[in-house]
């Protein structure tokens, strides 16, 4: 079974500061990583994910998330908040080697970045 | 559409009626998801459709819960005999999955469903 673990539920930064949102997973094949945003009052959407090559990926709104293997972890980072980066981040994974696996979700972490 | 279509965007239900929740996914998508979450609350899985194959169901909270996906694209939630603890927003998601496609999934806007 495929699972993932986000440690903290919730993370505060200053604005300007550099963020970090934590994410392992497991998984018993190679894994597809992925991380979603869910702003305010609005719907899900996707921001970035892992397939294969380059353990850093980049995504939107400057984010990006570092794969890391041995750890089995795929933490979300970005240089510099903004308070508009304030909202609810979910990541998840797939088993690569079961073609029509379902995506796993972590319990998610709320990210607030103060002025 | 271009994207996740669900309907009703907000259902108001008297405990005990029961309710129907639609998703259209995108076009050619071949899994579909629903989910449940409270408010800020994370999502809750609670069935998996993927192509022709028996869909997972192992998220369903209850017996009152079912879902159907008709000709592999529309899919339909229905809540019998709705409690108060149902009420919450209901997301459905579709994905494209196998060969090259990745999986990442694109979320409609949701049903919110409220109990009274």
């Amino acid at each position: 079974a495929q699972s993932v673990a986000q440690p903290e539920d919730q993370v505060n930064v200053a604005e300007g500061n550099p963020l970090t949102v934590k994410c392992t997973y497991s998984v018993s094949g190679n894994p597809y990583l992925f991380w979603y945003v869910q702003y305010p009052n609005r719907g899900l959407q996707f921001l970035l994910k892992y397939i294969t090559g380059d353990n850093l990926v980049k995504g939107s709104y400057g984010f990006e998330a570092e794969f890391n293997k041995s750890q089995t972890s795929f933490h979300l980072k970005k240089p510099s908040a903004l308070v508009s980066d304030s909202a609810l981040y979910f990541c998840a994974v797939r088993d690569v080697n079961t073609n029509a696996g379902k995506s796993t979700f972590g319990d998610g972490t709320t990210l607030t970045v103060k002025p | 559409g271009a994207g996740v279509s669900q309907s009703p965007s907000n259902k108001v239900t008297e405990k005990g009626k029961d309710v129907e929740l639609r998703c259209d996914p995108i076009s050619g998508h071949t899994a579909l998801y629903w989910y449940r979450q409270s408010l800020g609350q994370g999502l809750e899985f609670l069935i998996y459709f993927q192509g022709n194959s028996a869909p997972d169901k192992s998220g369903l909270p209850s017996d009152r819960f079912s879902a159907e996906r008709t000709g592999g694209s529309v899919s339909t939630l229905t809540i019998q005999r709705t409690q108060q603890e149902d009420s919450a927003v209901y997301l459905c998601a579709s994905s494209q999955q196998g060969g090259a496609n990745t999986g990442e999934l694109f979320f409609g806007e949701g049903s919110r469903l409220t109990v009274l």
